[in-house]
């Protein structure tokens, strides 16, 4: 079956580290993957876009990694600042082009000062 | 631009009962999303519209959830009648395409509470 895996612990980082949250997936061939950001109360926020035949993509302190023989990616957050905590939530398509994104159920982080 | 609106924002109702939930999405965009949020299940995409047709709706629980879209600044998903298990955050959400290249935006939602 279709599965999206993303750390259902929260994860606690120091400021001033980097936060790295992962995303795993099976059954899919995605052409691309996407990163949210949900606050409590809140809808989730885009946040970076990445494509089956990129490596990595960059936006100030996000990094992104799209591994698709790993089925697998990598979110990081460098330097990280309290300001950076909250939910976030990686979504694929299923490479079909006409479906809608399907969501993993998200990774909590709490950063510390 | 406001961005996507979502209404009510809390909704309170006793199980039985009709539940309207209301959308209108960002001016210009053609697709749009209704997804459920639970703990337990996460964000699950029920149904989806593009130029105000369904496309898919395959995510429908059942009968008792149906979605319209009379126009393109309007849509609605409702539920009759409503049942405790219905209780989630239902968040609306428009694009300009999709097939994954285009991101989502999000409405603030509405926290559905069915007693």
């Amino acid at each position: 079956s279709q599965k999206i895996e993303q750390n259902s612990e929260a994860l606690n980082i120091q400021e001033g580290k980097t936060a790295t949250l992962t995303c795993n997936y099976t059954n899919y061939s995605p052409a691309y993957l996407q990163w949210y950001r949900q606050d409590p109360g809140r809808g989730p926020v885009f946040l970076l876009l990445i494509r089956e035949n990129e490596k990595e993509k960059r936006k100030e302190r996000l990094k992104v990694t799209f591994d698709t023989t790993l089925k697998q990616s990598l979110f990081h957050i460098t330097a990280s600042q309290p300001a950076d905590s909250a939910t976030y939530l990686c979504a694929l398509d299923d490479g079909g082009g006409a479906d809608g994104l399907t969501f993993g159920k998200g990774t909590h982080l709490i950063i510390q000062p | 631009d406001a961005g996507v609106i979502q209404s009510p924002r809390h909704e309170v109702t006793e199980m039985g009962q009709e539940v309207t939930l209301r959308c209108k999405p960002i001016s210009g965009h053609d697709y749009l999303f209704w997804y459920r949020q639970t703990m337990m299940r996460g964000l699950e995409l029920l149904i989806y519209f593009n130029n105000n047709v369904p496309i898919d709706d395959s995510g429908m629980p059942e009968d008792r959830f149906s979605a319209k879209m009379p126009n393109a600044s309007f849509s609605t998903l409702k539920i009759q009648p409503s049942e405790p298990r219905d209780s989630a955050v239902y968040f609306c959400a428009s694009s300009s395409g999709t097939g994954g290249y285009e991101k989502l935006f999000f409405g603030s939602g509405t926290q559905l509470s069915v007693l």
